[in-house]
């Protein structure tokens, strides 16, 4: 296991379709974290798991995003009815249960 | 809520210059701290990672120190290269990290 692993790297789609992102984190890592980043700014968190359950949603995640992490391995973000705002880069980290982050090398999603 | 800054937004350097960037949050109440390197269009890599109980971290060319009571981490790098131009974030963690904007270092051959 060589790190957190973050499919696709990059999505073009058209406004109004649905993306899908997966996640593989590292495997002993029980905390799984989704970040949206835009240029220039700092990551914005959106949500984390600890094994299957989701614990924290941000305010951010709105109706249009969902997150799963069915078995407590990988974890999926889909966005539905996608929009330009959407565009942005989106980051998967992992960690122990109380620790560092290890980040992916994010996928960057351009809605056109 | 957590406020993290970050202080230069941007830094250039002729090579070999020791330089420092600074990091302020708001609450002390952090489990640890860390500070990432992003190249343009890629993820976030670790850097340094400081626990809540630590004064400071050493990697290397890169010194990180914390603060908790006065909600400041420094990150000095010494002997700066032009393969350090990046941009340098700090995060800081409770149940989620919050970031700074980071701070965009050029380092001039």
């Amino acid at each position: 296991d060589t790190g957190v692993s973050q499919d696709p790297r990059h999505k073009i789609t058209k406004r109004g379709q649905n993306v899908t992102f997966r996640c593989d984190p590292i495997s002993e890592h029980n905390r799984l974290y989704w970040y949206r980043q835009t240029l220039g700014q700092g990551p914005e968190f959106l949500t984390y798991f600890q094994n299957e359950a989701q614990l924290e949603k941000s305010r951010l995640l709105s109706d249009r995003f969902s997150a799963e992490r069915p078995k407590g391995s990988f974890s999926t973000l889909e966005i539905q009815r996608t929009e330009q705002g959407d565009s942005a880069m989106y980051l998967c980290a992992s960690s122990p249960l109380v620790d560092g982050y290890t980040f992916g090398s994010g996928t960057r999603l351009t809605v056109v | 809520k957590q406020e993290v800054t970050q202080i230069p937004a941007a830094l250039s350097v002729p090579e070999g210059e020791n330089l420092v960037l600074n990091c302020s949050f708001t609450d002390s109440a952090i489990y640890n701290l860390q500070w990432f390197r992003q190249d343009p269009g890629k993820g976030l890599t670790s850097l340094l990672l400081i626990q809540s109980s630590q004064r400071e971290q050493t990697s290397g060319r890169l010194n990180a120190s914390l603060d908790k009571s006065s909600g400041r981490s420094t990150l000095y790098i010494a002997a700066s290269q032009p393969g350090d131009s990046a941009t340098y974030l700090c995060a800081v963690s409770g149940n989620q990290f919050y970031f700074g904007t980071g701070t965009s270092l050029t380092v001039i051959p």
